[in-house]
């Protein structure tokens, strides 16, 4: 089955840029979205369909995806941004549809 | 207001029998899939796999399939999740979340828009 693969952590300094990656075979083919989950809470969503932002999403939120990789790109990063990210896609290469999560990222703000 | 209200933590031994439950309300019950997701404390997330409610449909991840059976109640708007024998590595949180009604360029629905607030269960003996 499909495998998706993130870094298990990213370090960034206070108002720099962080990007956390989302790898894949051909991933670029594929809508990607991405969770934020802090600890203690359920995931919400931030990234959908490659590069969209659902509404109060702050625009330091933006994705990409080209090739075998997609980023989640988190500008000028606070304290309230360290939390857990996850990307996930659907696959279809198997007899159902299976949602695919990466296995997650956790993002460090030193 | 979409609603979901998971069941209460659970303590069993390996090998015993255990279903959870998932009540929703504030929609129409059967126009949703309801997706069961499974985090180990400390680990990532983990789809499950998916059941449409009111058709007795369901699709099971491959490292999920033949441990579990999702159901649904439409009576009472409840999704379940069972286990008919429990392992020590079935100790997690397991969420269940409502895919929404927006779909991605593929075409399938993306947007997890309302998440249960987990069900903990250990399994020890």
């Amino acid at each position: 089955s499909y495998v998706v693969t993130q870094p298990p952590s990213v370090s960034v300094a206070p108002g720099q840029t962080a990007r956390i990656t989302c790898g894949g075979n051909n991933i670029g083919g594929k809508s990607v979205h991405w969770l934020q989950q802090k600890p203690g809470q359920v995931p919400v969503l931030v990234v959908y369909d490659d590069s969209d932002r659902p509404s109060g999403i702050p625009e330091r939120f933006s994705g990409s995806n080209s090739g075998n990789t997609a980023t989640l790109t988190i500008s000028t990063v606070g304290a309230g941004d360290e939390a857990d990210y996850y990307c996930y896609v659907w696959d279809s290469s198997g007899d159902h549809p299976c949602l695919i999560f990466g296995g997650g990222t956790k993002l460090t703000v030193l | 207001d979409v609603q979901l209200e998971q069941s209460a933590g659970e303590v069993r031994k390996p090998g015993d029998s255990l279903t959870i439950s998932c009540q929703t309300t504030g929609y129409i019950f059967t126009t949703n899939w309801i997706t069961w997701v499974r985090q180990v404390p400390g680990k990532g997330l983990e789809w499950m796999g998916r059941v449409q409610p009111g058709e007795s449909y369901s699709v099971y991840s491959p490292a999920f399939q033949g441990h579990v059976t999702f159901s649904s109640d439409k009576s009472t708007s409840t999704a379940y999740l069972h286990w008919s024998s429990l392992k020590a590595s079935d100790t997690a949180i397991y969420y269940c979340a409502r895919l929404g009604d927006y779909f991605d360029k593929s075409g399938y629905p993306y947007d997890f828009d309302s998440w249960g607030q987990g069900t903990l269960v250990t399994v020890s003996s």
